[in-house]
């Protein structure tokens, strides 16, 4: 079966870093997405992993072990506006995306 | 102009009633998706088009019904909805369907059906 697991709720406190966990199970495994979705609104796309290691943009990072099945969001110097969902999509050997339930952020002040 | 737009934002309407979901974007990209998502869930595939053509059908009911009229347009037409069907539905489009290209999204509709 697919599975993709990250963690429900993380909290932080602004201006520190951290970091959200996503672990994949899936059919072939063709590249790893990680969006951002602010409460009501569409999801934004944040990075896309296909090979092993770290992309940095800017304020967020993310990591991807293939043999792991593992990737990480880094988001770095928190702002009050990162509180969000992030969601982990991987595209599966049909090339279809496959989601997470998504990590809910709060962030403290 | 990196948008897609969805009309409308809102929509209520009874289980009896017809009703259309419009998605537009105007990037040049060949795919285009209908996503359902309810509270605290990720988004569900419905459809995806792929040059016009309809590429995947996840199983959904008969009474969504989905249609490309060109490579920049999406439709979601609505019949006889349940109360379960209430969601917010998302369109997005991609360049094509290759793994490497990320999804854009519209605003949604926030559907309620009473």
């Amino acid at each position: 079966g697919q599975n993709i697991d990250q963690p429900t709720e993380m909290t932080a406190t602004e201006g520190a870093i951290v970091q959200i966990n996503c672990t994949y199970q899936t059919s072939g495994f063709n590249g790893l997405f990680w969006y951002q979705q602010h409460a009501g609104e569409a999801p934004t796309f944040l990075s896309y992993n296909v090979l092993d290691g770290l992309e940095e943009k800017g304020r967020f990072s993310s990591f991807l072990s293939r043999s792991k099945g593992y990737s990480y969001l880094l988001l770095k110097e928190l702002q009050m506006k990162d509180s969000a969902s992030y969601l982990c999509a991987v595209t599966d050997s049909n090339y279809q995306l496959i989601w997470g339930a998504g990590t809910k952020l709060i962030i403290k002040p | 102009d990196t948008e897609v737009t969805q009309t409308p934002k809102h929509l209520v309407m009874g289980m009896t009633n017809k009703k259309s979901l419009k998605c537009e974007q105007h990037m040049g990209h060949r795919a285009m998706y209908w996503y359902k998502q309810k509270a605290k869930k990720p988004p569900e595939l419905m459809f995806v088009y792929s040059y016009e053509k309809l590429s995947i059908n996840e199983s959904v009911p008969s009474r969504f019904s989905p249609e490309c009229p060109n490579s920049s347009l999406l439709n979601l037409h609505l019949h006889a909805l349940q109360p379960e069907d209430s969601a917010l539905y998302l369109c997005a489009s991609s360049q094509g369907l290759a793994e490497s290209y990320e999804q854009y999204f519209g605003p949604g509709t926030r559907l309620t059906v009473t």
